[in-house]
């Protein structure tokens, strides 16, 4: 079985200040890990995933994230926050190679809340 | 339409109600998935339904009951609910052998009274 720990349920920003929101996880298997978003009203949308190879991923909306093995890690960052990315921000994992039809196992979400 | 679309978007019951939630996903994947989103909780994975066939049931009372009559079509029959069932309910869907990566719809937010 799988778990996700994102610890801060909510992170206020300055707009154009840089943001790091933190997740990690547990495993006794190797996962693949993912970072969606929900923005108010909406259903999650995929931001960025590793699934192998490089341990820094580039997603959308200028966001990254780095695997860290050893700590069981994948923070996502972003340098320069704006407005319209204040939403929830979810990290999951999977075992990887189960075939897909697994799911995926969230954390509780954390609330980036942008200032101007 | 492209992409899961879930219907009705807003529902209001009553606890001797009952109803059905609808997702369809024009994406040609062939699992299908329910998630339970509630405040200040992680999603719940309900069910899981690869090619058809029901893979998961992670203990959900049996006053949810889901149906999946083909790879497209996915959905949860309601009823006899209770007030702690109000929820957003997501569906998502993906490749059964993709590396899990799933696509969620707007969910659909049910209130029970």
């Amino acid at each position: 079985a799988q778990s996700v720990t994102q610890l801060d349920s909510q992170v206020p920003v300055f707009e154009e200040a840089p943001v790091e929101l933190r997740c990690n996880y547990s495993s006794s298997v190797s996962v693949y890990l993912f970072w969606y978003v929900q923005y108010p009203n909406q259903g999650l949308q995929l931001l960025l995933k590793y699934l192998s190879g490089s341990t820094l991923v580039k997603g959308i909306n200028g966001f990254e994230a780095e695997f860290n093995k050893s700590q069981t890690s994948f923070h996502l960052r972003k340098p320069s926050v704006h407005i319209s990315d204040t939403a929830e921000y979810f990290c999951a994992v999977t075992p990887a190679g189960g075939g897909g039809a697994d799911g995926l196992t969230f954390g509780k979400g954390t609330h980036l809340i942008i200032q101007p | 339409e492209t992409g899961v679309t879930q219907t009705p978007r807003h529902l209001v019951m009553g606890m001797t109600n009952k109803k059905s939630l609808k997702c369809e996903q024009h994406l040609g994947h062939n699992a299908m998935y329910w998630y339970k989103q509630s405040a200040k909780k992680p999603l719940e994975l309900m069910f899981v339904y690869s090619l058809e066939e029901r893979v998961e049931n992670n203990s959900v009372p049996s006053r949810f009951s889901p149906e999946c009559p083909n790879s497209s079509h996915l959905f949860l029959h309601l009823h006899t609910l209770q007030p702690e069932d109000s929820a957003l309910y997501l569906c998502a869907s993906s490749q059964r052998t993709g590396r899990g990566e799933l696509f969620f719809g707007e969910g659909s937010r049910l209130t029970v009274l």
